[in-house]
């Protein structure tokens, strides 16, 4: 059974950092694709980021809304996904969800970023 | 960017009855390799996105047959048969051809 467990979220103050975590289970993570989806409070579904297989080179790709603020990288050997967000804006309020495959979701981790 | 238009915004349906939800890009959704990349979620109340649909009209491991993805190009639409009370909730369409992956806005789908 595919299972995808975020953590890391929270309140931050504009201009902070944090690190989103997504531990993974359940398939080979090396041979997935890995996304980060967030989603505003009453809006709709956002992408930011994606990491692309082993087969290709783990290589990245961001929205134009997170990127030069925001890193996506995984560590294979602990099967964790992380998201680290730096210059955060109130703008990146948002349920942030790990996705492998664009097909499986984990629970989401609310990031609150406010004065 | 790729802009993927829902309609209806939302909709009521009878329990049994059968509703459609259309999605539209604003361009062919038809990958170099061949495939579209085409998928429909479900978000339940309180709930993270469920895959329904994915590549236009394949089905995911457990979704029942009353779900059902057609279309190509850039017009698709999810059909609903027999509707149940668990599947009420927003349904959003996405594509995965080319980045940045997009979505549209959703459809509230609520019982009557």
């Amino acid at each position: 059974e595919v299972k995808l467990v975020e953590y890391g979220g929270g309140l931050v103050q504009p201009g902070a950092s944090l690190r989103l975590s997504c531990e993974a289970s359940g398939f080979t993570f090396s041979d997935f694709y890995m996304e980060w989806i967030r989603q505003a409070p009453g809006k709709g579904l956002e992408w930011i980021a994606s990491s692309r297989n082993k087969a290709n080179d783990y290589s990245t790709v961001y929205s134009a809304s997170v990127k030069d603020r925001f890193t996506i990288s995984r560590d294979t050997y602990k099967r964790i996904l992380y998201l680290q967000m730096n210059t955060l804006k109130p703008e990146d309020t948002a349920i942030y969800y790990c996705v492998s495959e664009r097909r499986h979701w984990g629970q989401g981790v609310m990031v609150t970023v406010s004065s | 960017d790729v802009v993927m238009t829902q309609t209806p915004v939302s909709l009521s349906v009878s329990l049994g009855g059968q509703v459609s939800i259309s999605c539209r890009s604003s361009q062919s959704l038809v990958h170099n390799n061949g495939n579209t990349y085409l998928s429909w979620y479900l978000q339940k109340p309180g709930q993270s996105p469920q895959l329904l649909i994915y590549k236009v009209s394949n089905r995911f491991s457990g979704i029942s047959d009353r779900f059902s993805g057609s279309g190509s190009g850039t017009d698709f639409t999810l059909k609903i048969s027999r509707v149940e009370p668990d599947d009420l909730g927003v349904y959003y369409c996405g594509q995965g051809t080319q980045y940045p992956l997009t979505f549209g806005s959703g459809t509230k789908l609520e019982i009557k």
